[in-house]
């Protein structure tokens, strides 16, 4: 069964730093790959998704992944972070052919002025 | 398109109450899930669909039974409400090809149990 990890419970940056996101997957082949964000009392929203080809992917917001087969890693990253982007955010995995994720347990964003 | 609703927004129980969590969804999705969302936890699954009169058990489903009648609705049923079940619940719905598994949420239903 795949297994997803987010190392980081809370992650903590300034406003306009640069932020990483970790997330490792446990599966024995490429999986479709998920990040998610979840504002305060909302649901989740879909940021973006790798399947296959290329490694980086774009998403919605600034936000970019890459997917590093070899570290079974997807981590999210964005250049500059913004007030707005305090939030949490989850990583999800499934593998090819299911139509059921796993998610991580979430990490927590929280922006300083 | 309203996307995927859910009703009550918020909802306070006793223990041994019972009651029933809605989720609609106007996409004509084939697959539903349900997930219980706790601090620390993140989203565990409960009860997934794949269609009208076809339901399955995830990783917590104890306490909780579905139905799925239709294509667009996937009701939530608590038998007998206990503390445990505080929580806050979504639901979620995925086109079964064409998405590659992408879910789309609902605004979640926050649940109090006393």
């Amino acid at each position: 069964a795949q297994s997803v990890t987010q190392p980081d419970i809370h992650i903590t940056v300034s406003e306009g730093a640069s932020l990483e996101l970790r997330c490792n997957y446990s599966y024995g082949a490429t999986p479709y790959l998920f990040w998610y964000v979840q504002s305060p009392g909302q649901g989740l929203q879909l940021l973006l998704k790798y399947f296959s080809g290329d490694t980086l992917v774009q998403g919605i917001k600034g936000f970019e992944a890459e997917f590093k087969r070899s570290q079974s890693s997807f981590n999210l990253r964005k250049p500059s972070v913004h007030w707005s982007d305090a939030a949490e955010y989850f990583c999800a995995v499934a593998p090819g052919g299911s139509y059921i994720p796993t998610f991580g347990r979430g990490t927590s964003l929280i922006v300083h002025p | 398109n309203a996307g995927v609703t859910q009703t009550p927004k918020f909802q306070v129980l006793k223990t041994g109450q019972s009651m029933t969590l809605q989720c609609a969804q106007d996409m004509n999705h084939e697959y539903m899930s349900w997930y219980r969302q706790d601090p620390g936890m993140g989203l565990r699954l409960i009860h997934y669909s794949v269609g009208a009169g076809i339901t399955d058990q995830g990783e917590v489903p104890n306490g909780y039974n579905v139905s799925r009648s239709t294509t667009e609705d996937f009701p939530l049923r608590l038998l007998s409400a206990a503390p445990s079940q505080t929580s806050v619940y979504f639901c979620a719905s995925s086109p079964l090809k064409g998405s590659y598994n992408e879910q789309f949420f609902g605004p979640g239903t926050r649940l109090t149990v006393l």
